[in-house]
């Protein structure tokens, strides 16, 4: 069966310091890869999409970026944290062209304090 | 540990018929509660939230805290209503997503 996984769980930066978020995904091949953040009293947000090793579409432009460097793995970064980085990310994944539906799968999360 | 479920994976429902998706939820605080919606090939986006009590494309949703339950309700399906939905709740800034039920639509 399928899983994701996000680390870490918690996390607590000062600003200015880097980030590096880590999503994995096992069980299933090529598929296509999500970050979201949601932001206190907001609604989820896209921040990045992925449909293969190195393809990445960014969806708003900020302070974050995000690689893929092997199939399943999904990394959000940043070389300067903002106070606005503060939040909650989610990992999810859809089955690639192959998989034919639509449904996401979510990971745990990551609730990041920026202080 | 705090759970969304969603009991249907698949809803089918003729046009014009009411619907009903159900979602309950495991947190016996105030939570707060939300309903997104994904249609073919677009981004998932917010459908509603129980805070500000709207309706959106002819859905409503209340939420039950007796039943702890916050089912998304429509009196006539309409073709567009196709769609993944997904039921989740947001405490101290961490969403928990229940795992979606795809609702189909039938002419």
């Amino acid at each position: 069966s399928q899983t994701i996984h996000q680390w870490p769980a918690t996390l607590v930066q000062p600003v200015g310091s880097p980030l590096s978020l880590e999503c994995t995904v096992e069980g299933t091949s090529n598929p296509n890869l999500y970050w979201y953040r949601q932001a206190a009293g907001r609604g989820l947000q896209l921040l990045f999409y992925s449909i293969g090793i190195d393809q990445i579409s960014s969806e708003v432009p900020q302070n974050l970026s995000a690689s893929r460097p092997q199939d399943r793995q999904f990394i959000l970064s940043s070389k300067k944290l903002l106070l606005s980085d503060s939040g909650f990310y989610l990992c999810a994944w859809t089955p690639g062209l192959a998989g034919g539906t639509d449904t996401q799968y979510f990971g745990p999360g990551t609730r990041l304090t920026v202080l | 540990a705090q759970r969304v479920t969603q009991p249907e994976k698949l809803l089918s429902v003729f046009k014009g018929a009411p619907v009903e998706l159900k979602c309950n939820y495991s947190y016996s605080g105030s939570p707060e509660l939300f309903w997104y919606v994904q249609y073919s090939r677009q981004r998932l986006q917010l459908l509603l939230r129980h805070i500000s009590r709207e309706s959106i494309k002819g859905f409503t949703a209340d939420l039950n805290k007796g039943e702890t339950s916050f089912h998304l309700k429509k009196p006539f399906a309409q073709e567009e209503d196709s769609a993944m939905y997904y039921c989740a709740q947001n405490r101290d800034d961490k969403i928990i997503f229940g795992k979606g039920t795809r609702l189909h639509i039938l002419p």
